[in-house]
């Protein structure tokens, strides 16, 4: 799988929305983006998950660049509750599920009231 | 409710002494796997299982044995669990399809291994 680069941490207010970042520049052709986030010490959680177009949910908007080395999940209207260390995985499609995610370091994303 | 449910959430055992973290899903799930996560090594995969009777090792399999004799349930066994098993470990689950499929997270076992 793809290696991705996020950066370490970043502070939202709340309120407003969060854009987290990730590169993945040898990202291949078959290749998915997923997004997990983790709060505390729960399990992760799956936010959202996008080949080359752009894709929106209840929780979160996915933006992929045109030549897919890269994307940004935002969260809309960020609140307290979404604190938490998000991962940007790459995976093919066979792998972007429980048989094998490789999760990377994540952003430490923290809502400040 | 669709979901996966470890057990225990939180033990705390002996060196040597066998034990078994339990996982169980109800949705029907063809794929489950194990993963454990230790400060600064982030997530790592132990085992994964595509369906009944198959599995196969993950990226730190050492020390741990699984078995899927039903699709629901795939326990974590540590025939003898030493200090450095003391962790935090997650079950997952995941319907076969390839496309459009989203993991499903075990709300975690904290293990300490004394």
């Amino acid at each position: 799988d793809a290696k991705t680069t996020q950066p370490p941490s970043m502070d939202c207010a709340e309120g407003r929305a969060a854009n987290l970042p990730c590169n993945h520049s040898t990202i291949s052709g078959n290749e998915y983006v997923y997004w997990y986030r983790q709060i505390h010490s729960q399990g992760p959680q799956y936010i959202i998950h996008g080949l080359k177009n752009n894709e929106t949910n209840e929780m979160a908007s996915l933006i992929i660049t045109e030549d897919r080395k890269s994307s940004t999940l935002i969260l809309p209207h960020a609140t307290l509750r979404d604190t938490a260390v998000y991962y940007c995985i790459v995976s093919s499609p066979y792998s972007g599920s429980a048989r094998q995610l490789t999760f990377g370091s994540g952003t430490q994303l923290t809502v400040l009231p | 409710e669709a979901q996966v449910t470890q057990n225990p959430r939180y033990l705390i055992t002996v060196t040597g002494k066998k034990l078994t973290v339990t996982c169980s899903q109800n949705m029907n799930h063809e794929y489950m796997s194990w993963y454990r996560q230790d400060p600064g090594l982030g997530l790592r995969q132990i085992y994964y299982s595509m369906n009944v009777e198959v599995t196969d090792k993950g990226d730190v399999p050492e020390g741990y044995k699984v078995s899927r004799k039903e699709k629901r349930n795939f326990p974590l066994i540590l025939e003898s669990p030493s200090p450095n098993q003391t962790s935090l470990y997650f079950c997952a689950s995941s319907p076969r399809q390839t496309m459009n499929t989203e993991a499903f997270f075990g709300q975690g076992t904290r293990l300490t291994v004394v």
